[in-house]
Order: C-alpha cells, then structure tokens, then sequence
C-alpha cells in the first residue's frame, strides 16, 4: 500500500530554532510537495520537487528552505522559527506526469513558542 | 494564477441526507478537478476526480458534477453516514503532468448529525 510517513506527529521549538520536518515515500514517487494547512486557509504549497536536488517555489516559500538528496526523502528546513510558522505541515508525493494525484502524510502540528 | 473559491466552509446534515459542496474555479484553463477527504487526525485522501471532457462522474454514494461555461463544480453525497463526516477540499489543475500541483480550495466541514 501506498505510504508517506512524515517523521513526527508533534513538534514543539523555541522562536529562532533551526527545524527540520522530514518526509519518506515508499512509492519511487518523482514528485514530492511540502503543504502548510491552516484554519480558513486551506492548504497552501511551500515548495515542491520533481527530482532528486531539483526544487521549485510554492505560493508560500518565505522563511522555508527543502532538500532532497534521495528520491524517497524530501525535508523542509525552518531557517529560525517564528511564532507565526506554528501551524500544520503536510508532505505529498505523486508521480510524474500525474501531479495532480497527490498521497499525502499524516500531518506534523508544529508549534512555535 | 488560478483562484479555487469553495462554500460553504461548514455544512451540518442529517443522517441519510444528502449534501452538497461547490466550488468555482478563476482559470479556463483549469482542466482537472480532483475532491480530497480529511478525516481527523490525518493527511487528505483523494476520493474522486473528473477532468473536463467529461459533465458528471459518479461512484457509489458520491459524484461530482462539472460546468465548464460556470467555472464551478460540485461535490455530491447521497445517503450521507456518520463515517462522510470530515472535511473536503476541492481543487484544480491545469494538468499537462507539470509538478507545480494544485490549487486547492479553503475546505468545508461537514458534519453528519445522527
């Protein structure tokens, strides 16, 4: 079965902590997205990737860097967490050419004090 | 770039009822309109999608239905169950396999009221 395992549940950090939310697809996927999802907002792409070190802006890219060095591992980096990243954070993955059959993970509820 | 407008943002039904969520679209473009199920505590789900040659699209309790002319499209629940309760999240792509993804909707909670 199809998986996508985002690596915590819950994440608590301190104002100007480096983050590190990471993400691992079973699938031999091409694709992968980083999602912010907020109350009233919906979902909102952060970045996405089409191939390993390849990696293109979303809507929403300010304060958010990623990196992949393998196919199945996709990580979204918070340079300095603020209070107003706290928020949910969701990973996809999908194949090439079908990008819009996205499988997501389960979801990391950061949150920044 | 494309706007996906979604209402309502909350929707309370009964039992056995039916519901119905809609949402537009801004880009003519747009050509594939995917519906995506949020159930509690984990990531969303896709659960059925149409692409614009086609007007409705059904499967078992649930359909979608498309207007190209309108820009919107709707999502149908027949016969709803306590286990619909979730939140939904329409979207659209303009498809063509580019791996900028899709532009979703705000969402709307349903709730299936016993």
């Amino acid at each position: 079965d199809v998986k996508v395992t985002q690596s915590s549940r819950y994440l608590v950090k301190r104002t100007g902590e480096k983050v590190f939310l990471e993400c691992v697809q079973d699938m031999d996927h091409e694709n992968m997205f980083w999602y912010r999802q907020d109350p009233g907002l919906g979902l909102r792409l952060i970045y996405f990737s089409y191939d390993v070190k390849m990696k293109e802006k979303g809507d929403i890219p300010e304060g958010y860097s990623v990196s992949r060095e393998k196919k199945e591992r996709f990580s979204l980096i918070l340079e300095s967490a603020s209070t107003n990243q706290t928020s949910m954070y969701l990973c996809a993955s999908s194949l090439q050419g079908l990008n819009e059959k996205l499988f997501f993970g389960s979801g990391t509820q950061l949150s920044v004090l | 770039g494309e706007n996906v407008e979604q209402h309502p943002s909350t929707l309370s039904v009964q039992e056995g009822d039916s519901a119905v969520i809609k949402c537009t679209y801004s880009d003519s473009a747009s050509n594939y309109f995917p519906w995506y199920k949020q159930e509690l505590g984990k990531g969303p789900q896709l659960i059925i999608d149409i692409r614009s040659n086609v007007g409705e699209k059904k499967d078992q309790r649930i359909a979608v239905t498309l207007n190209k002319t309108a820009k919107h499209f709707s999502l149908h629940i027949t016969e709803t169950q306590p286990e619909d309760s979730a939140v939904y999240f329409c979207a659209a792509s303009k498809g063509g396999g580019g791996a900028d993804g899709l532009t979703f909707g705000k969402g709307t909670h349903l709730i299936i009221q016993p």
